[in-house]
């Protein structure tokens, strides 16, 4: 069995500071790890994928995530948010054995403030 | 634009009727995937097709049927319809059904039940 934890429902952050979103996930084998994101009245793009190279996987928009696999984490992080980076945004984890349709987080709401 | 293509965009319909979503897969990509995304259930998986034959069957009722048709586009039924049933559908698609591989999202088709 998969499953896949988002940490917080909410995150909140000033443009130009830090964003941190929480994801922790299970998997019975090593997982592929995505992360996607939804604006509003749109579809979901994908930010950046982990496959089991390097631990730390660059995205578009200037996100990057890190796989702690003893931490059973996959935070996404971005130094410097910007007012565009507002939406939703999902973890998924999609396992390398047993059922191979993805499973999502229940998403995180990014609100930046001006 | 991520290459796979819903149409109709938004859908008003009352209910008990029955509505056909339609999904255009990216240019080349075998695997169609049908998600439901509703307030209180989050993002959830619905069925998956590869190559004209389903592959995986999620939290999809007994109402709702899909196919995939030899040019490879898919088809999401909707019949007796309640008004639960309002949601935002997305296809995805992917250039094969291995396990972590990417999956590419529609734009997704708004359903209004009323």
């Amino acid at each position: 069995a998969q499953s896949v934890t988002q940490l917080d429902s909410h995150v909140s952050v000033s443009e130009g500071t830090p964003v941190l979103l929480r994801c922790n996930y299970s998997s019975s084998y090593s997982p592929s790890l995505f992360w996607y994101v939804q604006h509003p009245n749109k579809g979901l793009q994908l930010l950046l994928k982990y496959t089991s190279a390097a631990t730390l996987v660059k995205g578009i928009n200037g996100f990057e995530a890190e796989f702690k696999k003893s931490e059973t984490s996959f935070h996404l992080t971005k130094p410097s948010a910007h007012m565009s980076d507002a939406a939703e945004y999902f973890c998924v984890v999609s396992p390398s054995g047993g059922s191979y349709i993805p499973t999502f987080g229940r998403g995180t709401s990014l609100i930046v403030h001006p | 634009d991520s290459g796979v293509t819903q149409t109709p965009k938004h859908l008003i319909t009352a209910t008990g009727q029955r509505v056909t979503l339609r999904c255009s897969p990216r240019s080349g990509d075998l695997s169609v995937y049908w998600y439901q995304q509703s307030l209180d259930q989050g993002l959830q998986f619905l069925i998956q097709y590869y190559n004209g034959e389903e592959r995986a069957k999620g939290n999809i009722l007994e109402r709702f049927s899909a196919q995939q048709f030899p040019d490879l586009h898919s088809e999401l039924n909707l019949s007796s319809l309640e008004l639960g049933d309002s949601a935002l559908y997305f296809c995805a698609s992917s250039d094969t059904s291995l396990i972590g591989n990417t999956i590419y999202f529609g734009e997704g088709s708004w359903l209004t039940v009323v």
